[in-house]
């Protein structure tokens, strides 16, 4: 089993609708979470950062955390075709090490 | 401000050659990474240095090796290149781990493939 899961997609949504990703871990002892935004060819940029159960908005992302369920996801309103890129989730390990272990990632592709 | 800077941009390397790939960043960040990106693998740490001085391996260190003489750079060489190094690799900061807020930035990678 992967520390952290991701449906590789590629998950399609029409323009203006709402995106969902998904991510699970499995380190109970996780309490730092991340989503990246990468488009091809470029560098992973950082886009959300939750530490907390429940949700945290910022502007069109909303992130979700459940630590019971070791799961965290991404919504995407209003999605828009600027928006098709790969999204890496990144789980903070527990341990004294700190490292980020990432997802491969999920493919969005927004249709106009 | 720049961020992180990484140099050189793409590299065409002779397997068994040496290199090194630099990276720096201008944010006063204590902690800096190594990753390296390969379809189908996503990211996978190298090496990390927490504070300057200190160094530690991530999942795929072998063949690769850092320093970290001070805050700003941290770079990576590897001693003699073979085909399996061929790679996108991006170089991270954050600014202190252990802390409730380590988001790690990345500079603009390096694509490297080694004949």
């Amino acid at each position: 089993q992967k520390e952290v899961e991701q449906n590789s997609g590629p998950l399609s949504v029409p323009e203006g609708a709402i995106a969902s990703l998904n991510c699970t871990y499995s380190d109970r002892g996780s309490q730092s979470f991340f989503w990246y935004r990468q488009y091809s060819g470029k560098s992973p940029e950082l886009i959300m950062s939750i530490y907390s159960n429940g949700d945290k908005e910022d502007g069109r992302f909303t992130a979700q955390l459940n630590k019971a369920s070791q799961y965290v996801s991404l919504l995407i309103r209003d999605s828009q075709p600027s928006d098709s890129a790969t999204y890496l989730c990144a789980v903070q390990r527990g341990d004294s090490s700190y490292k980020l272990i990432f997802g491969s990632g999920t493919r969005l592709l927004v249709r106009p | 401000t720049a961020g992180i800077t990484q140099a050189p941009t793409s590299q065409i390397l002779a397997a068994g050659r040496s290199m090194t790939l630099r990276c720096t960043q201008d944010m006063r960040h204590n902690a800096m990474y190594w990753y390296r990106q390969d379809l189908g693998l996503g990211l996978r740490l190298i090496h990390y240095s927490n504070t300057a001085g200190t160094t530690g391996k991530g999942e795929v260190p072998d063949g690769y090796s850092v320093s970290r003489a001070n805050t700003d750079d941290f770079p990576l060489t590897l001693a003699s290149a073979v085909p399996s190094q061929t790679s996108v690799y991006f170089c991270a900061s954050s600014p202190q781990p252990g802390t409730g807020e380590n988001e790690q930035y990345f500079g603009p990678g390096t694509r490297l493939t080694v004949t």
